[in-house]
């Protein structure tokens, strides 16, 4: 699977809108986006997905850059709740079938 | 809302004891995984299953490692021989679709938190 990079951390304040990028130069074309989230002592949750177009879920918004090469995972209004590590991974069509995690972004949010 | 359910929640085992760490997958999905995450690190896949058999399988699930659904429920994962490397959160995932290969939803329980004393 093609590799990503992610922030180590970042923080924000609550009720604001949260960006949180994810660089994919090598992504290939037929390679989903996709971003799940760990809060703490939780499994893995999935957050939302993409291919090329940008797509928005009850719980976020993903952009996904023209030559898709990164994208951003956008929280429109952060609470507590949504302090967690951030993982923005790429699944291929004809890649593994497990995801491959990488460290995250550990997004703090601040009363 | 259907989850993934895991037990136990913590199981605490000697070097060398076998254990079975057991998931109940959500109904209707027909594909099965198992992963792990050492404390302090990243998850990891170990399995997935699918069909009855082991469709994909990482360097970690070496011998010691098996998978089992034994029934139309229950979805184990089975450490023949433990060793204390092995302490770690383990946890089970389903989809309905196969990850990686098709854009879909994998749904994760709470994992196992087994420690190898």
């Amino acid at each position: 699977d093609a590799k990503t990079t992610q922030p180590n951390s970042m923080e924000s304040n609550e009720e604001e809108p949260v960006h949180l990028p994810c660089n994919h130069s090598t992504i290939s074309g037929t390679d989903y986006i996709h971003w799940y989230r760990q809060l703490p002592s939780q499994g893995p949750e999935y957050v939302i997905h993409g291919l090329t177009s940008n797509v928005n879920n009850r719980m976020a918004s993903l952009a996904i850059a023209e030559d898709r090469k990164s994208s951003t995972l956008i929280l429109h209004r952060a609470t507590l709740r949504d302090a967690a590590v951030y993982y923005c991974i790429l699944t291929s069509g004809g890649g593994a079938d497990g995801l491959t995690f990488g460290k995250g972004t550990h997004l703090i949010i601040q009363p | 809302e259907p989850e993934v359910t895991q037990t136990p929640s913590h199981q605490v085992t000697q070097m060398g004891q076998e254990v079975i760490l057991r998931c109940v997958p959500i109904s209707n999905h027909l594909y099965f995984y198992w992963y792990r995450q050492i404390l302090g690190q990243k998850v990891e896949f170990l399995v997935s299953f699918y069909n009855n058999e082991i469709s994909e399988k990482s360097e970690i699930f070496d011998d010691q490692f098996s998978v089992e659904r034994p029934d139309g429920s229950n979805f184990t994962l089975k450490i023949r021989s433990t060793k204390l490397e092995d302490s770690a959160m383990y946890f089970c995932a389903s989809s309905a679709r196969r990850q990686g290969r098709v854009n879909t939803e994998a749904f994760f329980g709470q994992g196992t938190r087994l420690t190898v004393v």
